[in-house]
């Protein structure tokens, strides 16, 4: 079955710091990949995506590129600042049904 | 655009009682919603998937008696929780999808539901 891992938190971070986390995955098929971010105390919110190898989904100066053939969806940034504090997850799509598969989800922390 | 709502955001309810949330799409015609549930830290759980006009499907190991959901039109469905017991104490997040906006699907804020 369709499986999704990534890095496990909590990652804290300087404001400024550059963000990287780690999203690889398992699946049958061509799936889309996801980023969706979760702020306190809310739900999530689609961050990025990117539906075929080697896109790039991009928002708010995060980036992730579909990379086929390390299955794989990593999330950078180049400057994160405190208002980026949230849980991130990574989830795919497959063809089949096109439910959603989330991973364990990320906590990231930014100091000032 | 692609606006998904849900009311209420937080509820506190005694045990054995039933408690209703509604997942809106706002700006949009949802032909498929999904339900998830969220223990604290962790990931979302899928519970169920509607379509507007049939019956939900289940995922495996939910209770479909006791977690009643309808999508009787293509801007609204409702999970019930029936006889809830605080062991259903948790955060209810649903989803929409359709209306042209392709595979993706659109978060509401959710629902924490305290049942005490």
């Amino acid at each position: 079955g369709n499986s999704v891992t990534q890095m496990e938190g909590p990652v804290t971070l300087s404001e400024e710091a550059f963000l990287t986390i780690n999203c690889t995955y398992t699946a049958t098929g061509y799936p889309s990949l996801f980023w969706y971010v979760q702020y306190p105390g809310e739900g999530l919110q689609l961050l990025l995506k990117a539906t075929k190898a080697d896109d790039k989904g991009s928002n708010k100066g995060f980036e992730a590129t579909y990379r086929k053939e390390t299955t794989s969806f990593h999330l950078e940034k180049g400057s994160v600042q405190v208002s980026d504090s949230a849980v991130y997850f990574c989830a795919l799509s497959s063809a089949a049904g096109n439910k959603l598969t989330f991973g364990g989800g990320t906590r990231v922390l930014v100091k000032p | 655009g692609a606006v998904v709502s849900q009311h209420p955001s937080r509820v506190i309810c005694k045990s054995g009682t039933s408690v209703k949330i509604e997942c809106r799409s706002l700006d949009f015609q949802a032909t498929t919603m999904f339900w998830y549930r969220q223990f604290p830290k962790q990931s979302l759980m899928l519970m169920a998937t509607s379509n507007e006009g049939s019956k939900a499907t289940y995922e495996q190991g939910v209770e479909k008696d006791k977690f009643l959901i309808n999508h009787a039109s293509l801007t609204l469905s409702t999970l019930t929780v029936t006889s809830a017991h605080p062991e259903d104490s948790s955060f209810y997040i649903c989803s929409a999808r359709g209306g042209g906006r392709g595979e993706t699907q659109y978060f509401g804020p959710g629902t924490r539901l305290l049942v005490l």
